[in-house]
């Protein structure tokens, strides 16, 4: 059972770099989501698709962009990565409406 | 719009003590409720759910009951295990018109010394 697998699991970045975060999901689910983690923040929504085709901002969605690939695959770009973007993302899918998510182990980004 | 409010930690217990994580909400429909727990390193995992008004969820010995009038949804353990050291989130999702989106508490940090 992969679950929701997310690549790469650590990153280091220079100031104005570029990159692409990798999800995928195995569950034949409707909904993607990416959030950020920071101490005493909470988890904090970037974007969301709510189904295949679609994508929609959270709450802090400056500085990235999102693709929905596929119904399994949700990516999450920085275009030119800046110090306030060091954090570990988490990736999450779920049925669609009122269901519960599952969660991606995560990835460590640090931006220097 | 939605909002959860769990109780600030971090919380430290002995070994078998009883745990009781304070969770309230604030919702425009009918919300369904849920606690995650997050172990160091790792991502959220689900530990329980309720979709109702009196529902309880229950998982690895810990409870959780959906108390509508108090708009409530605390967590208890009766014998916390040091395996229990984790982060909990409470969580609601708004199942009315097209929310997709769970709303999550800021989380709370416990600490169980052996």
């Amino acid at each position: 059972n992969a679950g929701v697998t997310q690549t790469p699991k650590f990153q280091v970045l220079k100031t104005g770099q570029s990159m692409t975060l990798q999800c995928a999901q195995d569950m034949n689910h409707n909904s993607m989501y990416w959030y950020r983690q920071d101490p005493g923040m909470g988890l904090r929504l970037i974007y969301y698709s709510a189904s295949e085709g679609t994508t929609d901002k959270g709450e802090v969605p400056n500085g990235y962009n999102v693709s929905r690939l596929n119904k399994r695959e949700f990516s999450l770009r920085l275009e030119s990565a800046a110090p306030s973007q060091t954090s570990v993302y988490f990736c999450a899918s779920s049925e669609g409406q009122g269901a519960a998510y599952t969660f991606g182990s995560g990835t460590r980004l640090t931006v220097v | 719009g939605n909002s959860v409010t769990q109780m600030e930690g971090p919380v430290t217990l002995s070994e078998e003590a009883f745990l009781t994580i304070n969770c309230t909400y604030t919702a425009t429909g009918y919300p369904s409720l849920f606690w995650y727990v997050q172990y160091p390193g790792e991502g959220l995992q689900l530990l329980l759910k309720a979709t109702k008004a009196d529902d309880k969820g229950s998982n690895k010995g810990f409870e959780a009951t959906y108390r509508k009038e108090t708009t409530s949804f605390h967590l208890e353990k009766g014998s916390v295990q040091v395996s229990d050291s984790a982060v909990y989130f409470c969580a609601l999702s708004d199942r009315g018109g097209s929310n997709y989106k769970l709303t999550f508490g800021k989380g709370t940090l416990l600490t169980v010394n052996p």
